[in-house]
């Protein structure tokens, strides 16, 4: 089946700086990725996703860029701020696959530092 | 507010008593996803809908849990003679569409068996 490996636990960053947070996944048929962020008590929030037939998307603040050879996903956020601390987990789906739950990775806790 | 909600945010039970949590999704969202979250982990994916049809449960859904969508709409998940294992933030999300779309998270039911 599926995994989604995780980076970094933790990251910690200054305010204003960019943030780049990693995520590997194992099964080369997904081909949809999605990017959440997780505030305390709260549900996933979406921020971005891509689909295996592109390699870079962008968004406000943030970029999602794919790299299919070594089954590699990464989100830039530029300029971090307060409000981005919380903890962001990468979600993969083979489509093709018949199942269409999202399996997720352990998740990476930004922390900003003022 | 348009996003998905969840019922009711907490619960507190004694072990091997049953409970019921219920899901709205956004509004014409056709699918449904029922997800188990644990400290420090990422989502796990336990069942969908696609509009009444439950079309796939996980491993990760014993024979305690049983989840209906009975008119396409709402879904209830519930977990009979609980296990302090079963202590999770459950999330569910919706999505619209036929193929892997976004799914939108609500805020989650913490449940904690005693």
């Amino acid at each position: 089946g599926e995994s989604v490996g995780l980076h970094l636990p933790t990251l910690s960053v200054q305010e204003g700086d960019n943030s780049i947070i990693n995520c590997a996944y194992s099964n080369s048929a997904s081909d949809y990725f999605i990017w959440y962020k997780q505030e305390s008590g709260k549900g996933p929030q979406f921020i971005i996703d891509i689909r295996s037939n592109m390699d870079k998307r962008q968004g406000q603040r943030v970029t999602v860029l794919l790299n299919k050879t070594v089954k590699h996903l990464s989100l830039q956020i530029a300029a971090t701020q307060p409000g981005d601390s919380a903890v962001y987990f990468c979600a993969v789906l083979d489509s093709g696959g018949g199942a269409d739950g999202l399996t997720f990775g352990k998740g990476t806790h930004l922390i900003i530092q003022p | 507010d348009t996003g998905v909600s969840q019922n009711p945010r907490h619960k507190i039970t004694k072990r091997g008593q049953n409970v019921t949590f219920r899901c709205d999704p956004i509004s014409e969202h056709n699918r449904l996803y029922w997800y188990r979250q644990t400290l420090g982990q990422g989502p796990e994916f336990l069942t969908y809908f696609q509009n009444e049809a439950q079309l796939e449960k996980s491993r990760l859904l014993s024979d305690r849990f049983s989840a209906e969508r009975p008119k396409g709409s709402f879904s209830t998940l519930e977990i009979q003679r609980t296990e302090q294992g079963d202590s999770a933030m459950y999330l569910c999300a919706s999505s619209f569409g036929q193929g892997p779309e976004t799914q939108y998270f609500g805020p989650g039911t913490r449940l904690l068996v005693l």
